[in-house]
């Protein structure tokens, strides 16, 4: 059964940047697209972004578009988000999860535990 | 971008009654060349991630109890549990993933009266 395990989250101040990865195995990681999802403290879920199983293409919520990049390495099957100039809004726990379809667009069957982010000074 | 609705926001149902959620699209999610709804469920338990429970919105993931269905076309769609169980307890969220960005809906908390 796959497996998804967060790193990277932290204290950083406004305007600072940190670097999520997701270290994936039990699965074929590079088969599958991959997403990151985040979760406010106390509030519901929000998309932020995925990745295509070749790592050729790349969504971003309008939310974190121009601030955020999704990105991956295969052969290391981990996955990645690194946030730049973070906000308060961006608080929150961040999950990666993995499309449950091979191809097409699909939902997602494994999560993460997360990775808390807070944005604060 | 397509805005997910679910309603109610909470609901309180008592143990082995049946539960209804339900989650409207503010655009269709069928696609029509191979008649999907590109519509899921998913249940969150307090300090866990996300589990997902149906897609196609009729389709039971793997290891999903029988109690759990769903069911609508379009743009309205409805979770049920047919019997509900103490740890059904969580929150529900419907998700379209029909066109990026992959929107929620804002939950359901559903609680036992």
């Amino acid at each position: 059964e796959g497996q998804l395990l967060e790193s990277g989250g932290g204290l950083v101040q406004p305007g600072g940047s940190l670097r999520l990865a997701c270290a994936a195995s039990g699965f074929t990681f590079s088969s599958y697209d991959m997403s990151w999802v985040r979760q406010a403290p106390g509030k519901g879920l929000e998309w932020v972004a995925d990745i295509s199983a070749s790592g050729g293409s790349t969504y971003y919520a309008d939310s974190v578009k121009g601030r955020f990049t999704i990105s991956r390495d295969n052969p290391k099957n981990t996955l990645y988000l690194q946030m730049n100039f973070l906000r308060a809004e961006d608080t929150a726990i961040y999950f990666c999860a993995k499309n449950l379809l091979v191809t097409g667009a699909s939902p997602l069957d494994y999560w993460g535990q997360g990775t808390l982010v807070t944005v604060s000074s | 971008d397509i805005v997910m609705t679910q309603s109610p926001d909470s609901l309180a149902v008592s143990l082995g009654e049946r539960a209804t959620i339900n989650c409207k699209s503010s655009q269709s999610v069928l696609y029509s060349s191979n008649n999907k709804n590109y519509l899921a469920w998913y249940q969150q338990k307090p300090g866990q991630p996300p589990r997902l429970l149906i897609f196609w919105a009729s389709i039971r993931e793997s290891g999903v109890p029988e109690r759990f269905s769903g069911s609508g076309s379009g743009t309205d769609f409805t979770l049920t549990i047919s019997s509900l169980q103490a740890e059904d307890v969580a929150v529900y969220y419907c998700q379209q993933y029909y066109i990026n960005p992959y929107t929620f809906g804002q939950g359901t908390k559903l609680e036992i009266k």
